[in-house]
């Protein structure tokens, strides 16, 4: 079985640039989650989708995140602009009821 | 809302030692829970996982862990560790019905000393 893909794997931009991060998630995983895991910290919810639907958006920052699930399948998150402080790794999992696979995420680096 | 907490974020032990990580849950309701594992270098993996039933459950590698529902825990354990063992180790919660949210611990970083 085909894991979650992402790409790219490693992004380097500098401050108020835009970026945008893409996830494949596993075929017929209804669920699909992106988070965002700053060095030393646990991996944090930034939006979850069911389906094509966003079910969880409460922690992604709006002013400059934004996130879609085309057809209810790949995904992309988008940052723009980028602030330093989104220096980290962006987890795209997904799921088909409860138990979630990662893919091998996007590490991000704002300088 | 929920949350999980876990209390050791960073363990150093020698080969053949015994582990326990602690996590602990805030939510009332039933869950689902999961420990996942980082290898350096390497994505997420599932390492066990509790959604009804024997509340001692077993894991891949020699892990194992125990649900105490009046503790709202659900620690990890393992009774002799290999330098393999060297990883971050995360504790998750899934409150399940229909969010399906799955919200994660700080981790536990282990370093296993040969």
């Amino acid at each position: 079985e085909a894991g979650v893909a992402q790409s790219p794997r490693y992004k380097i931009i500098e401050k108020r640039q835009s970026v945008a991060f893409w996830c494949n998630p596993i075929s017929g995983h209804a669920t699909l989650y992106w988070y965002q895991q700053i060095l030393g910290q646990g991996p944090k919810l930034l939006i979850q989708f069911q389906n094509n639907g966003v079910v969880d958006d409460s922690q992604l920052p709006k002013d400059r995140f934004s996130a879609e699930r085309l057809k209810g399948v790949d995904s992309t998150l988008k940052i723009q602009p980028a602030k330093l402080e989104d220096s980290a790794v962006y987890l795209c999992a997904s799921s088909p009821f409860t138990e979630a696979f990662f893919g091998q995420g996007t590490r991000l680096t704002v300088v | 809302a929920q949350s999980v907490s876990q209390h050791n974020h960073h363990v150093i032990l020698s080969e053949a030692a015994s582990l326990e990580l602690g996590c602990n849950y805030s939510y009332g309701g039933t869950v689902n829970l999961f420990w996942y594992v980082q290898y350096p270098g390497q994505h997420l993996q599932l390492l066990l996982k509790y959604f009804s039933g024997d509340p001692l459950v077993k894991g891949i590698k020699g892990f194992e862990a125990e649900f105490i529902k009046s503790k709202f825990s659900f620690n990890l354990r393992k009774p002799s560790v290999q330098w393999s063992d060297t990883a971050e180790y995360f504790c998750a919660v899934n409150a399940g019905g229909a969010t399906n949210k799955l919200i994660f611990g700080t981790g536990t970083l282990l370093a296993v000393q040969p």
